[in-house]
């Protein structure tokens, strides 16, 4: 049973980068698309971007000019920052695997992370 | 961007009820629609995959069905722990969306 676990920096100024990694234990990078969400009350759940094994990215041409996802196969791990943040940012980000054996869904989550931007 | 549209917005049911949740896409989709609910404080997790693929361990109570731009998602008899917020989510396109969300409260 595949876990993500997340972590990085809960509170943050406007013009920070917000950074945050999540590893993955139990099970494997390949096969898999690795991703972040974020969710917040005024816009809901919002997909950041996505990485694969070999290092592909993916990005929401909303955030892409401000975003950064990127992978260590060998520690397992994946990482987001995102540039400039601004209260807008204020949300749960979540790590999350998407699965191409199921259509690209969302079988795994990670707990998430609070992360506020406040002066 | 593909635009997911949930409806209701929000619903009140009694354990036993037969409730059903729309969601419609503002594009074709194919069979990428996925369906996921969400309780306070817990991350999302998946119920659906690809329109109608059941995960394991989710009840048979459960079922869903729908093809290019609008599906359903149908829970024949609810249960106590049924009470939740349900999500749709496309992957057809990138940047992958995801619908408003269904607020499903105890009547």
């Amino acid at each position: 049973q595949v876990q993500l676990q997340q972590w990085g920096a809960g509170l943050l100024r406007p013009s920070e980068t917000l950074s945050l990694t999540c590893a993955v234990y139990g099970g494997s990078f390949s096969g898999y698309s690795w991703s972040w969400i974020r969710q917040s009350p005024e816009k809901g759940l919002e997909w950041i971007g996505e990485i694969n094994q070999s290092g592909s990215t993916n990005y929401n041409p909303s955030l892409k000019s401000r975003v950064i996802i990127s992978i260590d196969p060998s520690k397992n791990q994946f990482s987001l920052k995102l540039k400039s943040v601004a209260a807008a940012d204020t949300a749960v980000y979540y790590c999350a695997r998407m699965a191409v054996g199921s259509g690209w869904s969302i079988d795994s989550w990670g707990q998430g992370t609070l992360v506020i931007v406040s002066s | 961007d593909i635009q997911m549209t949930q409806s209701p917005s929000s619903l009140s049911a009694s354990v036993g009820d037969r409730v059903i949740v729309t969601c419609r896409a503002s594009q074709p989709i194919h069979i990428y629609l996925h369906w996921y609910h969400q309780k306070p404080g817990k991350a999302p997790k998946l119920l659906i995959d690809a329109t109608s693929t059941l995960q394991d361990g989710v009840p048979s109570t459960f079922s869903a069905s729908g093809s290019g731009t609008e599906f359903n998602l149908t829970i024949s008899s609810l249960q106590p722990d049924d009470f939740a917020t349900y999500y749709c989510q496309q992957s057809y396109n990138t940047p992958y969306t995801f619908g408003q969300g269904t607020k499903l409260e105890i009547k």
